[in-house]
C-alpha cells in the first residue's frame, strides 16, 4: 500500500528534552514537507525538502530541525529551543514533476509538552 | 507574501441540504492552484477538489462544487446533499505552481451535519 507513515501517534517530552517525529513515504515523491497545527488556526509549515540533502525553513522555522538524506525519509526533530511545542504535526508529500500538485498527509503526530 | 481567508470558524446544515464554505486569498501571482481539504475528527488530511485558476470553469467532484472568482479572489466550496460524514474541518489553501508548491492554509470552518 503506497501512502506516508508517521510516527509515534502520540509523544510526550518533558520540558529541555529533543525529541525526533517520524515521516516515511513510498511513493517515490520528490518533496516533503512539515506542518503544524494548533486549534483554531490553519496549519503553518515548518519545513520542507524538494531534493535529498536539501532543505529550507517554512514559516515557523524556529526551534525545529529536519534532515533528509533518503528520498524516502523526512525526520523533524523538535529541539528544547522551541517554546511551545505541544501540537499536531502533519507531514506531506508531493511529486513535482507532475501537474497535480497535490500533497499527501500522513496521519499526524500528537505532541504533549509535560 | 500569500494569505488565505476562511471567515466562518463554524457552520452548521441540515441533512440533505446545501451548504456553502467561503474562502478569499490574496496574492499578485496570475497562474496558482487552490484547494479543499476535509480533516475529519480522525485528523487525516483528505483532499477535496481542486482548481487551477487559468481554468475558468468551475471544478466539481461528486457532491462538491466550487465558485471560484478570480478577479475577487473568492474560492468557495458548496456540498450539495450533505450527509452525516461530510461533518469535519474543511481548509481552503493556496499554492503556486513553480518551486516546492507550498500550501498556504486558511483558518479552517468546522462544519456539523444535523440529522
Amino acid at each position: 500500500d503506497g501512502g506516508i507513515t508517521q510516527s509515534p501517534k502520540y509523544l510526550f517530552r518533558k520540558e529541555g528534552q529533543n525529541v525526533t517525529l517520524s515521516c516515511e513515504q513510498n511513493l517515490n515523491h520528490d518533496a516533503m514537507y512539515w506542518y503544524r497545527q494548533d486549534p483554531g488556526q490553519g496549519l503553518r509549515l515548518i519545513y520542507y525538502s524538494q531534493i535529498v540533502n536539501d532543505f529550507q525553513k517554512g514559516d515557523i522555522a524556529e526551534g525545529y530541525s529536519v534532515s533528509r538524506e533518503k528520498k524516502e525519509s523526512f525526520p523533524l526533530t523538535v529541539t528544547s529551543a522551541q517554546k511551545n511545542p505541544t501540537a499536531f504535526y502533519l507531514c506531506a508529500s508531493s511529486n513535482l514533476g507532475t501537474a497535480v500538485n497535490e500533497q499527501f498527509f500522513g496521519p499526524g503526530t500528537r505532541l504533549t509538552v509535560l | 507574501a500569500q494569505t488565505v481567508t476562511q471567515s466562518q470558524p463554524e457552520m452548521s446544515v441540515q441533512e440533505a441540504e446545501t451548504v456553502t464554505l467561503s474562502c478569499t486569498y490574496d496574492t499578485s501571482e496570475s497562474d496558482y492552484y487552490l484547494f479543499w481539504y476535509k480533516q475529519p475528527p480522525s485528523r487525516q488530511m483528505i483532499l477535496v477538489i481542486r482548481q487551477e485558476a487559468y481554468k475558468q470553469q468551475n471544478a466539481t467532484e461528486n457532491r462538491f462544487s466550487v465558485n471560484f472568482q478570480k478577479a475577487a479572489k473568492s474560492f468557495s466550496l458548496k456540498i450539495s446533499d450533505s450527509q452525516l460524514g461530510d461533518a469535519a474541518m474543511y481548509f481552503c489553501a493556496y499554492s503556486i505552481i513553480q518551486g516546492a508548491q507550498k500550501l498556504v492554509f486558511g483558518q479552517g470552518t468546522r462544519l456539523t451535519i444535523n440529522p
